[in-house]
């Protein structure tokens, strides 16, 4: 099985950057994902590392590395409507996830 | 991206009661879903993995006689939970992906809410 730890909350302000650590001890892993949460909606698919190396989506980017069974998430220029849960999961054979705790952003003006 | 709808939305129901949620698949064919709960500020669990055709797998810890899973068709999943009581009431969200495991990402519904009263 899977268990992956993260932090229960950061805060930050418009404009900063933010890192969100995700460390993971499993069996079977084929990559890492995050996905993105605002409070009473569904979680919504930010981005995936299969290979160790840096992934940048726009304003996000993820990282991986596999030696280290870490991850994390960077957030940059944040803004207002980034404040939500973000969840990291880790993928298994046939596309089972298993999620992290959630860490909560809050961004202040 | 692709699109997983979920129906109903929201749902309150009497306890000792039963209810079905829905988990259609829009644009694809979902040879696997996956049915998770989340409780208020808590993260996702996944409750049960659904093949299509075949008996759905639970988690350790879940009811499978509670939480009853059926996957008739590649666009279609339900779940129903049975004799529902009011500490059943949580968000349960589908997923669904294509087979191979090659694909980059799940597609969420937009998840259900049952208030069980």
């Amino acid at each position: 099985g899977q268990s992956l730890e993260q932090p229960s909350e950061v805060t930050a302000v418009e404009g900063a950057i933010v890192q969100i650590n995700c460390t993971y001890q499993t069996s079977g892993f084929y990559g890492l994902s995050w996905y993105q949460q605002h409070d009473g909606g569904a979680p919504t698919f930010l981005s995936y590392n299969a290979l160790d190396g840096l992934e940048e989506t726009g304003r996000f980017s993820s990282f991986l590395s596999r030696s280290d069974s870490y991850g994390y998430l960077l957030l940059q220029e944040l803004q207002m409507k980034d404040s939500a849960s973000y969840f990291c999961a880790g993928k298994a054979a046939g596309n089972k996830l298993t999620f992290g705790g959630g860490t909560r952003v809050l961004v202040k003006p | 991206g692709a699109v997983v709808s979920q129906h109903p939305s929201w749902v309150i129901c009497k306890s000792g009661t039963s209810v079905k949620i829905e988990c259609r698949s829009l644009d694809f064919q979902a040879t696997t879903m996956f049915w998770y709960r989340q409780f208020p500020k808590q993260s996702l669990m996944l409750m049960a993995t659904s093949n299509e055709g075949s008996k759905a797998t639970y988690e350790q810890g879940v009811e499978k006689d509670k939480f009853l899973i059926n996957h008739a068709s590649l666009t279609l999943s339900t779940l129903t939970v049975t004799s529902a009581h009011p500490e059943d009431s949580s968000f349960y969200i589908c997923s669904a992906s294509t087979l191979g495991g090659t694909g980059t990402e799940a597609f969420f519904g937009q998840g259900t809410r049952l208030t069980v009263v």
